[in-house]
Parts: C-alpha cells; sequence; structure tokens
C-alpha cells in the first residue's frame, strides 16, 4: 500500500524559512518523480515543484523558483521542500504526490499525503 | 501556457441524478488529462487519467470521454460521497503544469 506521510508545517513569520518532509513507503521510490502541490484556503490547487526519481532534474512552478528548494534523499524514500523567503501568499496545505511516471514533461498523480499546512503570518 | 476552464463552477444535484461537467483547455492536450475529486478536509484523489480511464477503485458510475480541448466526466448515478470538488489536470504539457479551477457538485 502506497503511503505518504508529510510533515514539518506551521505557522512562521515573512521573510522565515521552513523545510517539509514526505515519507514515503509502499513503492520504489527512485523509480517515479514527486511533487508537491498546495492549495490556499478556499482556493484550487497549484503545482509547486518536481523531483526525478534519481534526483537528477527538478522543476518548479515561477511563483516558487528562487525561493523554494526540492530535494529528496532515496536511503529514506523522502523528499523534502525546503522554503525561504516565505510571503503570506505561500499559507497553504502542501500536499506531497507521487507521478504515474518519472516527470514525462508533467505528470498526473496517482497518490497525495494528508497534506501539512503552513502558515505565513506576523 | 495551456489554460484550463471549467463548467460550471457550482453544479447542484440530487442523489440518483447524473451529473456533468465540463472542462476546456486552451489549445489541444491529445487525451492527456485527469480529474480529481477532492471532499472538504481531504487530498484529492485520483479518478480519471488518459481522458477515459479509470483509476484503480474508482466506481464504474465516473467515466470520461474527450480529446483535443473537450472533456467531459459523468457521475451515472449521484451517490452522496460524491459531493465534492472535481478538479481537471492537463499533463505531458510542462510548462507549466496546471489544474483547472474546479467544479464544486453540492446537494440541490
Amino acid at each position: 500500500e502506497v503511503q505518504l506521510l508529510e510533515s514539518g508545517g506551521g505557522l512562521v513569520q515573512p521573510g522565515g524559512s521552513l523545510r517539509l518532509s514526505c515519507a514515503a513507503s509502499g513503492f520504489s521510490f527512485s523509480y517515479y518523480a514527486m511533487s508537491w502541490v498546495r492549495q490556499a484556503p478556499g482556493k484550487g490547487l497549484e503545482w509547486v515543484s518536481t523531483i526525478t526519481g534519481s534526483g537528477g532534474s527538478t522543476y518548479y512552478a515561477d511563483s516558487v523558483k528562487g525561493r523554494f528548494t526540492i530535494s529528496g534523499d532515496i536511503s529514506k524514500s523522502t523528499v523534502y521542500l525546503q522554503m525561504n523567503s516565505l510571503r503570506a501568499e505561500d499559507t497553504a496545505v502542501y500536499y506531497c504526490a507521487k507521478d504515474r511516471y518519472n516527470w514525462n514533461d508533467g505528470d498526473y498523480f496517482d497518490y497525495w499525503g494528508q497534506g501539512t499546512l503552513v502558515t505565513v503570518s506576523s | 501556457e495551456i489554460v484550463m476552464t471549467q463548467s460550471p463552477a457550482t453544479l447542484s444535484v440530487s442523489p440518483g441524478e447524473r451529473a456533468t461537467l465540463s472542462c476546456r483547455a486552451s489549445q489541444s492536450i491529445s487525451s492527456n488529462l485527469a480529474w480529481y475529486q477532492q471532499k472538504p478536509g481531504q487530498a484529492p484523489r485520483l479518478l480519471i487519467y488518459g481522458a477515459s480511464t479509470r483509476a484503480t477503485g474508482i466506481p464504474a458510475r465516473f467515466s470520461g470521454s474527450g480529446s483535443g480541448t473537450e472533456f467531459t466526466l459523468t457521475i451515472s448515478s449521484l451517490q452522496s460521497e460524491d459531493f465534492a470538488v472535481y478538479y481537471c489536470q492537463p499533463y505531458n504539457n510542462w510548462p507549466p503544469l496546471t489544474f483547472g479551477p474546479g467544479t464544486k457538485v453540492d446537494f440541490k
């Protein structure tokens, strides 16, 4: 059974940093890309970032490029999202999602974690 | 950039009725379209990929159709657990990777 368990969310001041983690199990972690998708309160879904299975390639939405960094640890089957220079508009539930393939110029997501809330406020 | 629109924004349906949701792409995406269901307080769940293939464990009352720029998600006989927000998502078309704005299916 595929499981994705996010952690690391919380309240942070504007300009601050936070690192999210997503521990994966139930599939061969290195074979698939992993992504982060966020959802601001009462809003729709927004893709944030993807890392390929090997960790060799990363992709970012323009809204977070230069501020967020995605990384992965194959030995721990865990993907991370380091978020720096946080803004109020980054407030959202952040979902970890498993890509169906290994990027493929943008994938769909066959499994999702339960999400972790990030609140950026003073 | 491919822009997705979904209609209607809200669909009011009674249990047992048929629900038809539409998703339109600003340019052709072939059959590279996925549909997700999201219930309040829950993560999205993959329903359909390849425009018409049901994901594992998805009931047969959910069906998808379309190709190119026009797509439809049909729920043949709405059950109480189907009241949710439905999102479409094109793929294999990065950059960027986007979602439609969603259609909320609620009680009539």
